[in-house]
């Protein structure tokens, strides 16, 4: 089992709509957990970060976390073409970050 | 807030030679930065981590002898990749942090080894 692991698309979601990315991570006494956005040929790019048990909100994006069930979400509202790209979950590992293989995500005008 | 820089953007070399690659927090002391490699279609792959003044630790794999990482200031972390060869073409990208926790990425530094 990979210690993160995101369904690797594509997604694709109509202009105006909401996106769902979805992450599970395997180690139970993770803390700390974040998403990346990376254009093609860019860097990633840190969008949120979450610590706490249920929603953050910031903008247009949510992060939601349940550790419970071992779950991290990123929903982004009102889509835009601009919002195409690969989303990474990234969670906090033994001194570094251990990231997901990424979703990728188009939004239809 | 939160800059970093890396310094070439890209670079052609050729085989046999060695690059280095600079990576800058710009606008903060970075106590750690890490270096990944990702080829095309593919995540991120962790390198090595890097403390100010100490010896970086590297991922199994990865061979130290041939990706020299130094450290030498809290804004500062170099990557030399010696000896390069066509498989070491790829997109080596840093990152710095305050701490272990909330990563900033450069934008990366794109290397093509003929």
């Amino acid at each position: 089992q990979k210690e993160v692991e995101q369904n690797s698309g594509p997604l694709s979601v109509p202009e105006g709509a909401i996106a769902s990315l979805n992450c599970t991570y395997s180690d139970r006494g993770s803390q700390s957990f974040f998403w990346y956005r990376q254009y093609s040929g860019k860097s990633p790019e840190l969008i949120m970060s979450i610590y706490s048990n249920g929603d953050k909100e910031d903008g247009r994006f949510t992060a939601q976390l349940n550790k419970a069930s071992q779950y991290v979400s990123l929903l982004i509202r009102d889509s835009q073409p601009s919002d195409s790209a690969t989303y990474l979950c990234a969670v906090q590992g033994a001194q570094k970050l251990v990231f997901g293989q990424g979703t990728r995500l188009t939004i239809n005008p | 807030g939160a800059v970093v820089s890396q310094h070439p953007s890209w670079v052609i070399c050729k085989s046999g030679t060695s690059v280095k690659i600079e990576c800058r927090s710009l606008d903060f002391q970075a106590t750690t930065m890490f270096w990944y490699r990702q080829f095309p279609k593919q995540s991120l792959m962790l390198m090595a981590t890097s403390n100010e003044g100490s010896k970086a630790t590297y991922e199994q794999g990865v061979e130290k002898d041939k990706f020299l990482i130094n450290h030498a200031s809290l804004t500062l972390s170099t990557l030399t990749v010696t000896s390069a060869h066509p498989e070491d073409s790829s997109f080596y990208i840093c990152s710095a942090a305050t701490g272990y926790y909330e990563q900033y990425f450069g934008p990366g530094t794109r290397l093509t080894v003929t």
